[in-house]
């Protein structure tokens, strides 16, 4: 059971590149989420997707764009990296109705 | 802007102590209220969730309390162990929609 896969696990970049986080889920699940973890602040909201074609804002989107083509799929894009983007990203899914989120393992982001 | 308040941010308990964490919140829709474990270099998983029509639910060692007045809810871990050393993360959210997480919790179990 692969559940929810991220690729990459681990990325350096310099100022200014661009990059996709690729996130992948099995679970037939409709919603999905982009978060950001940095030391002291917890799991913060990028962007998440209710289903397949829709995606809204979280708390910290800007610098951000991500793309919901097939429900399986999540993609969170930077389209200019900045030093300030340097954290852990986490993809999570979720079943319609339920609470539990299932997180992937994550993608270790460096921006120098 | 934090709307769930976790404390401490870290936490050293003696093997078969009890670990203690809280977390406030502030947005009164709120009805569902997890507890994410994370390991070092994995993703967070549920360990335990409450809904507001009861003020405390148990598995096993793990237990929340719950105020639903006082906007305030707390994880103890009974009899820890090292094993139970991670990062635990408590969240809030109206039940199947965005949750907002905490700051987090560095537990660490001596033995």
């Amino acid at each position: 059971n692969a559940g929810v896969t991220q690729t990459p696990k681990f990325q350096v970049l310099k100022t200014g590149q661009s990059m996709t986080l690729q996130c992948a889920q099995d679970m037939n699940h409709n919603s999905m989420y982009w978060y950001r973890q940095d030391p002291g602040m917890g799991l913060r909201l990028i962007y998440y997707s209710a289903s397949e074609g829709t995606t809204d804002k979280g708390e910290v989107p800007d610098g951000y764009n991500v793309s919901r083509l097939k429900k399986q799929n999540f993609l969170l894009g930077l389209e200019s990296a900045a030093p300030s983007q340097t954290s852990v990203y986490f993809c999570a899914s979720r079943s319609v109705g339920a609470g539990e989120l299932f997180f992937g393992e994550g993608s270790r982001l460096t921006v120098l | 802007q934090q709307q769930v308040k976790q404390s401490p941010q870290s936490l050293i308990v003696q093997k078969g102590g009890i670990s203690i964490i809280n977390c406030a919140y502030e947005n009164t829709a709120f009805d569902y209220f997890p507890w994410y474990q994370q390991f070092p270099g994995k993703g967070p998983a549920l360990l335990i969730a409450i809904r507001p029509d009861v003020s405390e639910k148990k598995e096993g060692r793990f237990t929340i309390s719950f105020n639903k007045s006082a906007k305030q809810f707390s994880l103890h871990i009974m009899d820890s162990q090292p094993g139970d050393s991670a990062t635990y993360f408590c969240a809030a959210g109206e039940y199947g929609n965005k949750l907002v997480f905490g700051a987090g919790t560095i537990l660490r179990v001596k033995s």
